[in-house]
């Protein structure tokens, strides 16, 4: 079993939805990361959250640090948002973030 | 402020040969950190490191692979010898204060390494 397990692996939404991509974990952490991987391959850091939510324009993202689980969410999606979204923990050492293998959310017009 | 950058952007070398990646971390930032994303997989962490320390490598290769960020200059990650199943993206990040666990990370474009 990884360590971190994201549903769905891939997500296809009309333009509109309200889309939501789950992140569950296994380890002990301080702090989680929610990604964006453009399908040119850039990566872009979306969320870093400890507790609680947080809000950047249309993306939400909540944490739940007892049932090792967060969310991302994004409201009225949009064809721009197609994209990998990767989620990623830290996993007990300054720099080993272990990765989640990502969300393929793909929004038709 | 221009963003983290790494070059080159493609890579192609043979069986055999050697690769070095290069990456200049944004303005400011002292904190560098290398991942590798194979074909069809996800990223996984190679190596942390500060202004010529290495602070965490436990993602790296026993052998072939070696980092290092020098005083000036850009980080390097070298890769001797590279093998067909090196061929991947590799990426690196930089944060200003230091520690996955803390700290926002800003990632560079990536260099696809294809070992022919």
């Amino acid at each position: 079993k990884n360590e971190v397990e994201q549903s769905p692996q891939n997500l296809t939404a009309q333009e509109g939805e309200f889309i939501t991509i789950n992140c569950s974990y296994s380890v002990g952490i301080s702090a989680l990361h929610w990604l964006q991987q453009h399908p040119g391959g850039g990566i872009v850091s979306l969320f870093m959250l400890s507790s609680g939510k947080k809000k950047h324009g249309r993306l939400i993202a909540t944490i739940n640090i007892q049932e090792k689980h967060s969310s991302l969410h994004i409201t009225a999606s949009h064809p721009r948002d197609s994209a990998v979204y990767i989620c990623a923990v830290g996993g007990g050492s300054q720099g080993n973030l272990i990765f989640g293998k990502g969300t393929k959310l793909s929004v038709k017009p | 402020n221009a963003g983290v950058m790494q070059n080159p952007r493609h890579l192609v070398r043979r069986r055999g040969q050697e690769a070095r990646l290069r990456c200049s971390p944004m303005k400011g930032h002292s904190h560098v950190y290398w991942y590798r994303q194979l074909p069809e997989e996800g990223l996984k962490f190679m190596v942390y490191l500060q202004k010529e320390n290495i602070i965490d490598e436990s993602g790296m290769p026993k052998e072939r692979f070696s980092a290092e960020f020098p005083k000036e200059g850009p980080s390097i990650l070298r890769i001797q010898q590279v093998v067909r199943g090196d061929s991947a993206a590799y990426f690196c990040a930089s944060s200003p204060l230091g520690g996955a666990l803390t700290d926002t990370q800003y990632f560079g474009p990536g260099t696809r390494l294809t070992v022919l």
